[in-house]
């Protein structure tokens, strides 16, 4: 079964770029979302189709996707980006989510 | 706005049977599947698999066969996760979230999250 690693933790200064990564073998051939989730809530989509942001998402974030790696990176990191990051894809027939990465805003 | 919502929290000894709901308040599910993700405490999200709401057709993923089954009230735009022979490590929330059958898209539309706990 297709496996995606995603680092556990990340912290970044508040104003300064948190990048988030997402393996994968040959990720950049497939189609990667990502969903934020935060404490007692359900996940929501900040990043679809590896770059395409949802409304209501600010411009601060980004997604890429090449070869082994898929990125979320987020710009001008806000104390209120503090959550839990989970990149996904699908796999044929199955969704396939990574282990999750807890952004901690220092 | 259009909302998912689930059923409440539920305390249920091994062994028993569990039945969560979904229910959306439009016709949001009409031509999509609703998706059921496990997340166990302090853990990550696990797809559990999903039902196709045009033909009521379930698929489940690995290790969601057997115990796990997924069903459909179309006419109260609802739908269902039951649970039989619950263990301790069924102890998790669950949640519904729509999608669309290709996998094409992500999962929009998510329920609060029905917490489960499996204790003697």
């Amino acid at each position: 079964s297709y496996v995606l690693t995603q680092p556990p933790s990340v912290s970044v200064a508040p104003g300064k770029t948190a990048r988030i990564t997402c393996g994968g073998n040959n990720i950049g051939s497939k189609s990667v979302h990502w969903y934020q989730q935060k404490p007692g809530q359900a996940p929501m989509v900040v990043m679809y189709h590896d770059r395409d942001r949802p409304s209501g998402i600010p411009e601060r974030f980004s997604g890429s996707n090449s070869g082994n790696t898929a990125t979320l990176t987020i710009s001008r990191v806000e104390a209120g980006d503090e959550a839990v990051y989970y990149c996904q894809v699908w796999d044929s027939r199955y969704w396939v989510f990574g282990g999750g990465t807890k952004l901690a805003v220092l | 706005q259009v909302q998912v919502v689930q059923s409440g929290s539920e305390l249920k000894k091994p062994g028993a049977s569990v039945k969560v709901s979904c229910q959306a308040d439009a016709n949001i599910f009409v031509g999509y599947v609703v998706n059921w993700v496990r997340q166990a405490p302090g853990q990550g999200l696990e797809w559990m698999g999903w039902i196709n709401t045009d033909t009521g057709n379930p698929s489940y993923a690995q290790g969601f066969t057997g115990r796990f089954v997924f069903s459909l009230d179309t006419s109260v735009n609802t739908a269902f996760l039951q649970i039989s022979g619950l263990k301790a490590e069924d102890t998790a929330v669950y949640y519904c979230a729509r999608g669309d059958s290709s996998g094409s898209d992500p999962l929009g539309f998510w329920g609060q999250g029905t917490r489960v706990t499996v204790s003697s």
